[in-house]
């Protein structure tokens, strides 16, 4: 079945230690977004990618950044964690940019930090 | 920028009783909105989607949800929930700002417990 795929499922990592979580695809869409998702809170759009071109939200913090080697892969890394960004990251991907397009999440990856 | 309310954060059903979960959006232009559901520890799942035409548009595990302009509402229905049905759902308005990129909005979320 085409999907998106999320490794790890669950990843700890220490205060101040770069950590990177992963997503891929098998549906070939030409977006891939990643979302922080809190506690309790809706997810919220971090970037994404159209094919190669990358689109930073406003107020993702320095932190975070992504690379896209490929249609299949996207990486989401955070270079050195706070306590304030233990949450779980979504990857969801969909054909087009235009607003109706659906989106299709991956599971989530839960990060802790320690 | 688009937005999305979602005014009750815990709703309480009992199996076999019939379910309306609130959504209000707010956005200049016609919007694209989204259900999604969320189990715990799990990703999304679309349950339906609004574009255009009909105003009542039906999705996946018997829900139903209608768009009403006039009170800017995307309120999902279902005539008789499951246990199973106990989750977390999401309304999302999603954007096309003329050759802009954006993600989805989502509103802050609806838990859905079922009582015996």
């Amino acid at each position: 079945d085409a999907m998106v795929i999320q490794n790890p499922r669950y990843q700890v990592t220490q205060f101040g230690k770069p950590v990177t979580l992963s997503c891929s695809q098998t549906l070939n869409h030409n977006v891939m977004y990643w979302y922080q998702q809190k506690s309790s809170q809706a997810p919220k759009l971090l970037f994404h990618y159209y094919d190669k071109d990358f689109n930073n939200e406003a107020d993702t913090p320095d932190n975070f950044q992504s690379r896209r080697p490929n249609t299949s892969f996207c990486f989401l890394d955070i270079r050195s964690p706070g306590l304030g960004d233990a949450a779980m990251y979504l990857c969801a991907t969909s054909r087009d940019l235009r607003g109706g397009n659906e989106q299709f999440f991956g599971p989530g990856t839960r990060l802790t930090v320690l | 920028a688009q937005s999305v309310t979602q005014p009750d954060i815990h709703i309480t059903v009992s199996e076999g009783a019939s379910l309306e979960l609130r959504c209000n959006y707010s956005y200049g232009a016609t919007p694209y909105l989204f259900w999604y559901v969320q189990s715990p520890g799990q990703g999304l799942q679309l349950l339906l989607k609004y574009f255009s035409g009909d105003t009542l548009v039906q999705g996946i595990k018997g829900f139903e949800a209608e768009f009403k302009r006039s009170q800017s509402s995307f309120n999902l229905r279902k005539p008789s929930v499951h246990w199973s049905d106990a989750a977390e759902y999401f309304c999302a308005v999603g954007a096309w700002e003329g050759g802009g990129a954006d993600g989805l909005t989502f509103g802050k979320g609806t838990h859905l417990i079922i009582q015996p």
